[in-house]
């Protein structure tokens, strides 16, 4: 079964949008919450990634929110471009493995 | 520099063949996996290596084998090929083997099964 369940599916914004999606998790034993992005035709790629341990993390345009008592963390693209269009990935491990979730096709419009 | 690299890219083969995947990385790293993504882009672990040593196998059906010759590469070879096995295969490595460290993907093979 699924660990990790992503949402949306899939999220259409304007140039400069902020799209957000969310991540849920059951397994308390996770410790790390990485974010990949993957475009077309590519492997996914490390965005960024945070450890429950803090509640928030940026990295340029990309925010990470986690809550660790909901057990659920978010990413915030800021002032969204059309050149991060891509699907992007949530996982959690626990030092075994990563699992990740369903993937988010996010596009940009100019 | 390509850091982790598959070949082939493209593989279109007919059901019932045996077909093998190659993949390289050159960071030094001591750990490689096999994912494979479906149609709907779901990612899902299969096996993980580790110095050469399997250290995670996800429930695959053995026509999948792994094999390491050494620590810089990791290849996959699938006998008796299904239609189910159509998807995007990724090699993947990191420094150190478990989830929590950063994870470098190849290019992906997409493997098409007539």
């Amino acid at each position: 079964q699924q660990q990790v369940k992503q949402s949306p599916q899939s999220l259409i914004v304007q140039k400069g949008g902020i799209p957000i999606i969310n991540c849920a998790y059951e397994n308390t034993a996770f410790d790390y919450f990485p974010w990949y992005q993957q475009f077309p035709g590519k492997g996914p790629a490390l965005l960024i990634a945070i450890r429950p341990d803090v509640s928030e993390k940026k990295e340029g345009r990309f925010t990470i929110s986690f809550n660790k008592s909901a057990k659920q963390f978010s990413l915030h693209i800021m002032d969204s471009q059309p050149g991060d269009s891509a699907t992007y990935f949530c996982a959690a491990s626990n030092d075994y493995k990563l699992s990740f979730g369903a993937g988010t096709t996010v596009t940009v419009r100019a | 520099d390509t850091a982790v690299s598959q070949t082939p890219k493209y593989l279109v083969t007919q059901m019932g063949n045996d077909k093998s995947i190659k993949c390289e990385q050159n960071l030094g790293h001591d750990t490689m996996y096999w994912y494979k993504q479906d149609s709907k882009k779901f990612l899902k672990i299969m096996f993980s290596y580790n110095n050469k040593e399997l250290i995670i196998n996800e429930t695959v059906p053995n026509r999948f084998s792994p094999k390491s010759p050494d620590k810089a590469h990791l290849n996959l070879h699938i006998n008796s090929l299904e239609l189910g096995d159509s998807a995007v295969y990724f090699c993947a490595s990191s420094q150190v083997a478990g989830g929590s460290d950063t994870q470098y993907f190849g290019p992906g093979t997409r493997l098409t099964v007539l």
